[in-house]
């Protein structure tokens, strides 16, 4: 049974950090591209960044780039999100998700999500 | 960028009758290999979105026959026939990395 599993969520300052993280197991992770898609509240949903399956490429929305980090370890099995500089408009819930098998572009398997609320 | 658009932005029904749900896309989905590259989730309250159509017409794993979608390159319906309580939720469609704004089914 696929599994992902994230973990980090809670309440930040503004301007502060915080990291993300997504346990995944079920099926051979280094095998996909992984991703973050977040919802924020009452709204719909949004990618944040994915990652290809070595790490070696990375691709971020606009409203995020240079402020957030995506980074794999196939050995754990384990996908990342590094948010800095963090702003309100960031409080969502934040979904790990498989993208691209070699074959198809598409969201998969989610995980339960966390949330992450950005207030002073 | 491509642009989903989905209507309505949510749809009451009785349970047992049938809902349709409309999603357009700005450019074709159509690819070169004859995939249409359209998938439809559900977020069913409190959880997180699962996977329920892909490549416009195919059944995720679990899904039940109730749930079908069909459509052309740019014009696509998801319809469930015989609507139950564990239906509803919030549809949206899908390409690649975009959404649909989704659609809220609630029942009568």
């Amino acid at each position: 049974e696929v599994q992902l599993v994230e973990s980090g969520g809670g309440l930040v300052q503004p301007g502060r950090s915080l990291k993300l993280s997504c346990a995944a197991s079920g099926f051979t992770f280094s095998n996909y591209y992984m991703a973050w898609v977040r919802q924020a509240p009452t709204k719909g949903l949004e990618w944040v960044a994915y990652i290809s399956t070595g790490g070696g490429s990375t691709y971020y929305r606009d409203s995020v780039k240079g402020r957030f980090t995506i980074s794999r370890d196939n050995a754990k099995s384990t996908l990342y999100l590094q948010m800095d500089s963090l702003r309100s408009e960031d409080t969502a819930t934040y979904y790990c998700t498989t993208y691209y098998d070699g074959y198809y572009h598409w969201f998969a398997y989610w995980g339960q999500g966390t949330l992450v609320t950005v207030s002073s | 960028d491509i642009v989903l658009t989905q209507a309505p932005l949510s749809v009451s029904v009785t349970p047992g009758e049938s809902a349709s749900i409309s999603c357009r896309s700005s450019k074709s989905l159509l690819s070169s290999k004859g995939i249409t590259s359209l998938y439809w989730y559900l977020q069913r309250p409190g959880k997180s979105p699962q996977l329920l159509i892909y490549q416009m017409s195919n059944l995720a794993s679990g899904v039940p026959d109730r749930f079908s979608s069909s459509g052309s390159e740019t014009d696509f319906t998801l319809k469930i026939s015989k609507v139950e309580t564990e239906d509803v939720g919030v549809y949206y469609c899908g390409h690649r990395l975009e959404f649909g704004a989704g659609t809220k089914l609630e029942l009568k």
